[in-house]
Formats: structure tokens, sequence, C-alpha cells
């Protein structure tokens, strides 16, 4: 069964830090997501992203996040300047199609800041 | 603004018991509802997805039913095996969301052999 690919499996980084999250979606599905889950709360959304642009974003993705799409295959999540509260699980999600279609998630990035 | 909550928090139940998680949100205007099994510290595998026009899927032991007037979602395991052992996660999407899954607390589920 098709997979959603995600790398690193875990991160430490250095408050300050900038760092990138990678993510391979299923070739066929058009529609792109990252969402986040800290320790012992509820998974929450970040962003999504379609046709080369970001199509939703939630209050939490403020100026230190971006997403790029740098080529046909790969979608990454970059925090520039990292903090404390960034330590979470980030989850890439993909979609085949419209709002009809199941979610496919990876096995997520989990993030440490120290 | 849509919440979701899921009764109860934990389960823990002997092999063999049938059981039922529950899931409400506030807002009925969804889009459809999916139902996810999350291990500890891993991802998010998908196991049932109702449309909103929809009242319950099935796949193998697992049933999932929708009232979406009432706001209510249930996950129905038959048979439980301590291989279900996990946190089931239940997530709504907005009618007026692109993509804005939004998803309750969880159920965590221990199945004692």
């Amino acid at each position: 069964e098709p997979e959603v690919t995600q790398t690193p499996s875990h991160q430490v980084t250095q408050m300050g830090q900038e760092v990138i999250l990678r993510c391979v979606p299923i070739s066929n599905h058009l529609y792109f997501y990252w969402y986040r889950q800290i320790l012992g709360q509820k998974v929450e959304f970040l962003v999504s992203f379609y046709n080369n642009e970001i199509s939703e974003k939630s209050e939490i993705f403020d100026d230190q996040f971006s997403v790029e799409r740098p080529d046909g295959s790969n979608f990454t999540l970059k925090i520039r300047s990292t903090k404390l509260e960034d330590s979470a699980m980030y989850f890439c999600a993909s979609r085949e199609r419209d709002r009809g279609y199941g979610y496919t998630f990876g096995s997520g990035t989990r993030l440490t800041v120290v | 603004k849509q919440e979701v909550t899921q009764i109860p928090a934990a389960l823990s139940v002997p092999e063999g018991e049938n059981l039922v998680l529950n899931c409400s949100f506030t807002d009925s205007a969804i889009y459809n509802l999916q139902w996810f099994r999350q291990d500890p510290g891993k991802g998010l595998t998908s196991l049932l997805l109702i449309q909103s026009s929809q009242r319950e899927q099935t796949s193998g032991r697992l049933n999932a039913s929708l009232d979406k007037s009432s706001g209510r979602s249930t996950l129905y395991i038959a048979a439980s095996q301590p291989g279900d052992s996990a946190t089931y996660l239940c997530a709504v999407l907005d009618g007026g969301s692109q993509g804005n899954l939004i998803f309750g607390k969880g159920t965590k589920l221990s199945v004692k052999p």
C-alpha cells in the first residue's frame, strides 16, 4: 500500500536553529498537509498546500514557518528559528483529490528543541 | 469553533470483549469524519472514513457509525485482541474547510490477554 514517507524520524536541534522536515507524499496525491502533536495534546492542523501554494493555514503557522514543494516528489516544512515550544511530533499527510477522499499520514518526525 | 471530544480517555478490557469508543463534535456541518489508530510514538493509520451522507462504514472487526444531526460517531470493535491496543483518534473535516482536520484527544485502549 502506498505510504507517506517522512525524514528524519527524530531530530534534536538547539533553540534558535533552523530545521527542515522532509516528506514524500503519495505520488498521485494532489493535496499536502502538515500537522503537529505536542506531547499529550491533540493533533493540530498547521497548513495545507495545493497547486504549489498554501491553501489554508492555522494561527500556529506564523512567519517562522514555511513550506515548499521543491520538486515533483518532496514536500518540506521549515522552521526558521526554533523555540522550545516547537518541540512536538510533526506529521505530513496527503490526500488524493477533493475533500471526499481520506487522508494518509506519515509516521512523523519527532522534533526536540533544547 | 468546532470542538471534538472523545470519551472515555482510556479504556482497559479483557481480550475478546466487544467495545465502543465515542466521539462527539459541536458543529454538525461536517464534510466527513475519519477514525485513526495511533501506536505509541508512531504515525496515524487511517481506519475508516465516513462521508456526511453516510450512516456507517465497516472494515473487518471495525464498524463506525455517524449521526451528524446529533454530532456523534461511534467506533465499534468486535472481539478485541491485544494487538488492538493503541490510541484511537476521531477527526472531522468541517464543511467550510479545505484541509483542516479537527482531532479529538483520543481514547487509549488496552486489551489484556
